[in-house]
């Protein structure tokens, strides 16, 4: 069965760290683009990250500098390194594989990530 | 980036209507345009992609049509597991860009 499971997040302090983990299986993380989606509570959906099946990444400009994204091939498993996090990065966040033509499916069931003093 | 607007923000409906929720882009997107449905506390679940390619285990009264700029998701025969919200999301060119979404409620 193909599935995500994510897992690392919590309530942080502003300027706080967090890493986000999403186990995969029924499919090899590398051999496709991930990406790393979240939504703020009441609110659409914003993908903030994106691993392709290279080596190259991307950043929504928002988490430009603050968030690394990186994948640990023998473990199947994407990760979000998220510092210097602020109130409005306050969100749930997916991670999800993304097909050639840029659909998102399978989803995880999400993490809340909460940044409050 | 593209900016994708969905119409309406929400609508009411009852069962067994015939529901239909617009999505325009900013740009060209010839058929890169992706439908899903999220119920609450659940993650977004993929129907159509490609504009009109039904996702395997979609019930088949959900449809997409539309090209270029303008768009369409309708579900026939709305069900009781349909009251969801429903997004767009454009994959024409990166980054990939969502709707605000459509909720439909029941009425």
């Amino acid at each position: 069965e193909v599935q995500l499971v994510e897992s690392g997040g919590g309530l942080v302090q502003p300027g706080g760290s967090l890493r986000l983990s999403c186990a995969a299986s029924g499919f090899i993380v590398s051999g496709t683009y991930m990406s790393w989606v979240r939504q703020a509570p009441g609110k659409g959906l914003e993908v903030v990250s994106v691993f392709y099946a290279g080596t190259s990444t991307w950043y929504a400009d928002s988490v430009k500098g603050r968030f690394t994204i990186s994948r640990h091939n023998s473990k199947n498993t994407l990760y979000l390194q998220m510092n210097s996090l602020r109130p409005d990065d306050s969100a749930v966040y997916y991670c999800t594989r993304d097909h050639s033509d840029g659909w998102f499916d399978p989803w995880g069931q999400g993490t809340l990530v909460t940044v409050s003093s | 980036d593209i900016q994708m607007t969905q119409s309406p923000p929400s609508l009411s409906a009852s069962v067994g209507d015939r529901v239909t929720i617009t999505c325009r882009a900013s740009q060209s997107i010839s058929r890169y345009l992706n439908w899903y449905q999220q119920k609450i506390g659940k993650a977004p679940k993929v129907l159509i992609y490609g504009a009109s390619s039904l996702q395997g285990g979609v019930p088949s009264r959900f449809s997409g049509s539309g090209s270029g700029t303008d768009f369409t998701l309708t579900i026939s025969g709305l069900q009781p597991e349909d009251f969801a919200t429903y997004y767009c999301q454009q994959s024409f060119s990166t980054p990939w860009t969502f709707g605000q979404g459509t909720k439909v409620e029941i009425e």
